[in-house]
Order: C-alpha cells, then structure tokens, then sequence
C-alpha cells in the first residue's frame, strides 16, 4: 500500500504559468481533499471530491483554480495563472470516510 | 465568528515526562475531532479520531479527551521521547459539512533528552 502519492513534490511556475499538481488516493478511498498551507499558516481546506463529482469546493478561491477528480487516473488540482501568493504547500488527503484520513507529502509550489 | 485555536507557544518539556497539549474551539458543532501530528516538509499523519460522544480515546502512550461543554479536546503524551518532537494539529469535523477538517494552527512540541 503506497499511501497517497502525490507529484511532484516540487514545483517551480514563473508568474502567469499555470501549475498541475496531481494526487493518487489510497486505494480503496473514495474520497479525496485539497488543503493549502501557507509559510507560518494552519491547513486550509480548498475542495472536497469524490470520483467524478466535486462535492465542497467552499474553499477554493473562485478565479484560477479548479480540481477533478476523473473516474481513471489522479485527482488533480489546477492553478491558472499563477502569482507570488500562490506559493504555498499544497496537500491532498484520502478517506473511506470512517477514520482519520491519510495525507500526501504535499507539493511545495513556488511562483518566481 | 468561528475559531479553533491551540497553544500558539512552543511547548519544551524533559524526556520522560507528559506532554499536554489543549485545542479550543467556538461556533462549532464538531462530529468528531482528530490530532494529527506534523514533521518539518512532511504530511501530517493521522493519529487519534474522537467523536463527540466520546469522552476519552487512548492508543499506546496518546490519550484525547474531548469535552463538548468546554469546547476543548486535550492530547497527551505519556513518557514522553525527544522522538516525539514535531507539531500537533488539531482538527474538527462540522456536522454536515461532508467530513471536511477545520485545523488549527498546531502547536511545536520539543522534548529534550
């Protein structure tokens, strides 16, 4: 069991690029998250999805950024556009929706 | 408005002795709440899930509390290890807000030898 896999664990997107970042859940989890931590800040949700569906996107900014979650493949995250406040570390967590959920190593995106 | 808030101050205590962090929160009506514990450019890792109609949850040397009058969950860690050294979150779950966590700011544990 590789746990969430997340990539690539580094990302470095000049300002107006636009960055993908890609998250595998835990096999048998049907439920991912995208949280956002900035230098010094607590995790901020961003959006909540299931296979095919985003369930609670309360947490994205509404310009710039979408997520999928595709019935083959990673759940992605895409940020358009990109600027300086956008750097941050980013991370998706998976769940079966009846414990704790499990994070990936996160994305460190820096904007230049 | 909402909050969640845990000790912002570093904690620094003696291998071998208990460490005690608090989380408090106001406006809200958790389902359950989850400490998570955090090394420097990693993920968080999952360690104790309590609901609210849990008084108290242990795994090994980890003990949560969790009192809903209060608004408070207490996380302890017995004989402590300068292995144990990393920060701890705290994170609620709303009712009906699909499971997703609310965080605080997480407070840095230290633990000397």
């Amino acid at each position: 069991n590789a746990g969430v896999m997340q990539n690539p664990r580094h990302l470095v997107r000049r300002r107006g690029q636009e960055a993908r970042l890609r998250c595998s859940p835990m096999k048998g989890h049907s439920h991912v998250y995208w949280y956002r931590q900035l230098p010094e800040e607590g995790l901020k949700f961003m959006v909540y999805l299931q296979k095919e569906n985003i369930i609670d996107e309360s947490g994205m900014p509404k310009e710039r950024f979408s997520a999928e979650f595709p019935k083959e493949g990673p759940s992605i995250l895409r940020i358009q556009q990109v600027v300086r406040g956008d750097s941050a570390a980013y991370f998706c967590a998976s769940s079966s929706g009846d414990d704790g959920y499990t994070f990936g190593s996160g994305t460190r995106l820096t904007v230049v | 408005s909402q909050k969640i808030e845990q000790n912002s101050e570093a904690l620094n205590i003696q291998e071998g002795k208990t460490a005690t962090l608090t989380c408090n929160y106001t406006n809200y009506s958790p389902a359950y709440l989850q400490w998570y514990r955090q090394d420097p450019g990693r993920g968080p890792v999952f360690l104790l899930l309590i609901r609210e109609n849990e008084k108290e949850k242990r795994k090994e040397r980890l003990k949560v509390t969790f009192d809903t009058t209060l608004k408070q969950s207490l996380f302890h860690i017995t004989a402590s290890q300068p292995a144990d050294s990393a920060t701890y979150l705290c994170a609620l779950s709303p009712y009906n807000q699909g499971g997703k966590l609310i965080f605080g700011q997480g407070t840095e544990l230290s633990v000397k030898p």
